[in-house]
Order: C-alpha cells, then structure tokens, then sequence
C-alpha cells in the first residue's frame, strides 16, 4: 500500500541554522500539505501546495518558511533560519482532490537548540 | 472562523468497554469530518471519514463515528475497546469552503488510557 515517507526522522539543529525536511508524498497524489505539531498541543496547518505553486498558508508559514517540489516527487520544506520556538514534529500529507483524505507522513521531529 | 473541538483532555476506560471521544465543530458550510489516531512517537492514521451520505460511518479497528448536524458533532465510539486501542485521538475538519485548498483544522486531541 503506497504511503507517504518523511526523511529525517529527527533533525537537531543550531538556532539560526537551515534545516530542510523532505517528503515523499503518494505518487499519484495532486494536493500537497504540511502540518507542525508542537509538543503537547494540536496539528496545526502550515502550507498546501498544488500544481507546483503554494495555494494556502497560515499565519504560522511566514518569510523564514519555503515549500518546493524539485522534481516530481520530493516536497521540501525549508526553515531559513530557526528559531527555539520552531521545535515540534512536522507532518507532510497528501491527497489527490482538495476533497479527499490526506494521508500523513510519520513526521520528522525537529529539535532546535 | 472554523474550529473543532474536543472537550476531553484525557479519557481512561477499562479493556472491553465502551468508548465515545466527543468532537464538535464550527464551520459554516457542509463539512467533511475526520478522526485520525496517533500512538506515541507515530504520525497520524485516519480512522474514518465523513464526506456525505450516511451519517453513520465505519472505520477501522472496529471504530465507528456518527455525524449530527443539528449538533454540530461527530462523536467516534468503539463497542468494545482494547489495550492497543491507547493512544490520542484527533478530530479535524476539512476546510474546503470559500475555495481553501482543504487544509484540516484538527481538535486538541484526546488522550485514551485502557486500563487491564
């Protein structure tokens, strides 16, 4: 059964580093998120992405947040230059209509010293 | 603005009881409605789903879950539950009014203790 794949597991980086998270969403797949859950609260929605451009952000998803989708397959996320406050477990998901069920990766968890 | 909520923080039942994990929510338009579930350390398993239809939907691992509307909730039960069914449980709503690309908007969580 096809699933969504998240590399790294765990990312420990310096505050004021750049950190990119990478996920590989079901192939036949169109709709493109990512989530971030900070420790011992709710998911919470960052980023969609659909035919190669961001189509909805929060507030969360500010200047020091980047998406992209490289080649056909990987869906990065990208934290310019992190902060404390970024350390949670981020979530890649997908699916294939806006209407449909997103199927989520296992997280990465990053760790920001 | 849309919103789901989950009144209990932390739920222990006994192996082989019943369970009900309550959500309500807040959105202006028909909605579709999710509970996903997220043992430690894990990512999140969608249990089950409503999109129309039924208003009485099954899942998996013996999960089902009721949509009223007049109530705004969608409360998942569980006749019977099991050890390994501990574990946090998270209602979402799927936004997809006013042309958003259908980002979920997820409760708090429950946190379910089976106890032996």
């Amino acid at each position: 059964e096809p699933e969504v794949t998240q590399t790294p597991s765990h990312q420990v980086t310096q505050m004021g580093q750049e950190v990119i998270l990478r996920c590989v969403p079901i192939s036949n797949h169109l709709y493109f998120y990512w989530y971030r859950q900070i420790l011992g609260q709710k998911v919470e929605f960052l980023v969609s992405f659909y035919n190669n451009e961001i189509s909805e952000k929060s507030e969360i998803f500010d200047d020091q947040f980047s998406v992209e989708r490289p080649d056909g397959s990987n869906f990065t996320l990208k934290i310019r230059s992190t902060k404390l406050e970024d350390s949670a477990m981020y979530f890649c998901a997908s699916g294939r209509r806006r209407e449909d069920t997103q199927y989520f990766g296992p997280g990465t968890r990053l760790t920001v010293l | 603005a849309q919103s789901v909520t989950q009144p209990d923080i932390h739920i222990t039942v006994s192996e082989g009881a019943s369970l009900e994990l309550r959500c309500n929510y807040s959105y202006g338009a028909t909605p579709y409605l999710f509970w996903y579930v997220q043992s430690p350390g894990q990512g999140l398993q969608l249990l089950l789903k409503y999109f129309s239809g039924d208003t009485l939907v099954q899942g998996i691992k013996g999960f089902e879950a009721e949509f009223k509307r007049s109530q705004s909730s969608f409360n998942l039960r569980k006749p019977s539950v099991h050890w390994s069914d501990a574990a946090e449980y998270f209602c979402a709503v799927g936004d997809v009014d006013g042309g958003s690309q259908g980002n979920l908007i997820f409760g708090k969580g429950t946190k379910l203790s089976v106890k032996p």
